[in-house]
């Protein structure tokens, strides 16, 4: 599986924009881009997913390099309830390929009142 | 529409006795995926199950692990004569059929935290 490298902590201010970087050199061109998140003592969540173009939902955005070898996950206005442990993950479109998430460390976004 | 769930959500176990942990799909979901979450540590992937079959078993431990999705009822997580370093958050997730690889998001469970005595 293709790695991905992102920062072991940040921290922002409630009702600020974050941006959370993910760096993926070795990305094929057939792996989707997968944003997964933690909450406390919780289950992982789905956050978002691309392939090549930006992409909105109502959690957040993803931005993705012309590249494809880095991309960054936009929280509009953090919240309090945004605090999790944020997990950017690469996953094969081949056909017959795993279906498994490979999680690395993630990122621990802690957001101040 | 219900959630993954699954149960219990705490299990306390002594060295040496079996822990069964179990988690029904969400409505509709025939793949299911169980992970295991060692304290302070990342999620890392067991195995992988559809209705009757196991479809990869590559994260699974060789020897006291086992799981099953039978063709009716929850999934079961079966870990025999636990010892101490099974201590963890045994996450279920489920997903629907898969249509196109790599793009269908896993939903997840609250989580069994299993602790050994």
């Amino acid at each position: 599986d293709a790695k991905t490298t992102q920062p072991n902590s940040m921290e922002s201010n409630e009702e600020e924009p974050v941006h959370l970087p993910c760096n993926h050199s070795t990305i094929s061109g057939t792996d989707y881009i997968h944003w997964y998140r933690q909450l406390p003592s919780q289950g992982p969540e789905y956050v978002i997913h691309g392939l090549t173009s930006n992409v909105n939902n109502r959690m957040a955005s993803l931005a993705i390099a012309e590249d494809r070898k880095s991309s960054t996950l936009i929280l509009h206005r953090a919240t309090l309830r945004d605090a999790a442990v944020y997990y950017c993950i690469l996953r094969d479109r081949t056909q017959g390929g795993s279906e498994k998430l490979v999680f690395g460390k993630g990122t621990k976004l802690t957001v101040n009142p | 529409n219900a959630g993954v769930m699954q149960n219990p959500r705490h299990l306390v176990r002594r060295r040496g006795q079996e822990a069964r942990l179990r988690c029904s799909p969400m409505k509709g979901h025939s793949h299911v995926y169980w992970y295991r979450q060692l304290p302070e540590e990342g999620l890392k992937f067991m195995v992988y199950l559809q209705k009757e079959n196991i479809i990869d078993e590559s994260g699974m431990p060789k020897e006291r692990f086992s799981a099953e999705f039978p063709k009716e009822g929850p999934s079961i997580l079966r870990i025999q004569q636990v010892v101490r370093g099974d201590s963890a958050a045994y996450f279920c997730a489920s997903s629907p059929e898969i249509v196109a690889s790599g793009r269908n998001e896993q939903f997840f469970g609250p989580g069994t935290r299993l602790t050994v005595l």
